[in-house]
This record gives C-alpha cells, sequence and structure tokens, in this order.
C-alpha cells in the first residue's frame, strides 16, 4: 500500500526567505506526485504535479519541486516566501496502477511572516 | 474558483440521520471523486465514478453510499451518522478516470450533534 509522509507539521518562514515544504513517499512502481495548497475555508488547489522527466516541476504562484527517486522524496520549494504564502499544503501520491485515487500526507502548514 | 460546486456549504445534523451531499463536476469532467477531511483521520479518499459506474473505493464505511447521475452529478449520501462522521467532505473532478490532477471543490461541512 502506498503512503505519504510530511514530516513537520508547521513550517514557519520570514517573508523574502527560500521556503521548503518536506513530502517523502512509499509506493510500489512509479510514482505520480502532486501537491495541494489549501486557504482557510476553501477546497483543495492544485499547483504542480510529477509524471515523469524533468526532477524538478514548476508550478502555480512560484513553486516549484523537486523529484528525487533515490530517496523517495518530493519536497515543495519556493525561492522567496509571500505572506500570501501561509496555508496548508498537502502532498499526495497516485500509483501508476492504482486508478486515480490519491493518497495524501498529513498537511504541512506554512506561516510566513512579515 | 475551480468548477465544481457542492451543495450544501454547511449540514448541522443528530445522530441517527441520513444527509445527502451534492457534487456538480467541472464542465467536461466525467470523474467524480469523495474525499473525507477529518482532524484525526486527516483527508481520505472514499469513493470515485466514472461517467455513472462505480471506479475505485476507498475506505467508505458501509453507512455511506454515492451515485453518479447521467448528467455527471454525483451524490454522497451518508446514514445512520454517528458523531465520528463530523467532517470536512470533498468532491473532486477529473477529465478521465486516470487523468491526471483533480480538480476540487469547497467542501461541505458536516456537524453531527
Amino acid at each position: 500500500a502506498q503512503s505519504v509522509a510530511q514530516p513537520e507539521d508547521q513550517v514557519n518562514v520570514a517573508e523574502g526567505n527560500p521556503l521548503t515544504v518536506k513530502c517523502t513517499y512509499s509506493v510500489s512502481g512509479n510514482p505520480y506526485l502532486f501537491w495541494y495548497v489549501q486557504y482557510p475555508n476553501r477546497g483543495l488547489q492544485f499547483l504542480l504535479k510529477y509524471i515523469t522527466g524533468d526532477n524538478l516541476v514548476k508550478g502555480s504562484y512560484g513553486f516549484e519541486a523537486e523529484f528525487n527517486k533515490s530517496q523517495t522524496s518530493f519536497h515543495l520549494k519556493k525561492p522567496s516566501a509571500l505572506v500570501s504564502d501561509s496555508a496548508l499544503y498537502f502532498c499526495a501520491v497516485r500509483p501508476l496502477n492504482a486508478g486515480n485515487m490519491l493518497t495524501f500526507g498529513g498537511g504541512t502548514r506554512l506561516m510566513v511572516k512579515p | 474558483d475551480s468548477g465544481v460546486t457542492q451543495t450544501p456549504k454547511h449540514l448541522i445534523t443528530a445522530t441517527g440521520q441520513r444527509v445527502t451531499l451534492r457534487c456538480s463536476p467541472r464542465s467536461g469532467d466525467l470523474s467524480v471523486y469523495w474525499y473525507q477531511q477529518s482532524l484525526d483521520q486527516g483527508l481520505q479518499f472514499l469513493i470515485q465514478y466514472y461517467n455513472g459506474e462505480e471506479r475505485a473505493k476507498g475506505n467508505i464505511l458501509e453507512r455511506f453510499s454515492a451515485q453518479q447521475f447521467p448528467d455527471l452529478h454525483s451524490e454522497l449520501n451518508l446514514s445512520s451518522l454517528e458523531l465520528g462522521d463530523s467532517a470536512l467532505y470533498f468532491c473532486a473532478s477529473s477529465v478521465v478516470p486516470y487523468g491526471n490532477e483533480q480538480y476540487f471543490g469547497p467542501g461541505t461541512r458536516l456537524t453531527v450533534t
């Protein structure tokens, strides 16, 4: 069975500094990996995905993620954080042959302070 | 706005009751997914439908059922409700059953008292 771990419940960063939200996964075969963001009282918004190809994936709002097969990680990054980036971030995995059901990590709350 | 709509936004009901949550997918999307988000269980996949047929099942209780109608909207029925069913229920949609990203609705917050 597949699983996703987000080891940090909360990440604090100052505005303008780079941010990293960590994600590791466990899945049989090649994974499809996703990042979603959830703002208060809103649904999840798709940020980016890794299917195949370049290990560095660029997504919405200046976010990017790096796929590392040997470390089974898919960390979310942004070079310069904004206060408006403060939200709950979810990493998700979909195994290659498991339909389209997503398995989500527990979420990481990102707090960007001015 | 993802284009996925869910009604109602909030629902408060008593234990033992039955409720129906409704979802309309994005225009053109044939696949619908239901997820439950709770503090103790996190975000969990419940069930997927594609073009009216059940495609995949996750951690969905027997008291819960869903269907997708010919116009592609979907309903999630929750019966014999318990306090632990209180959660945020999300619907998501994608173009095809093996489509990549899923687009999520704003959710229905269910409170069971």
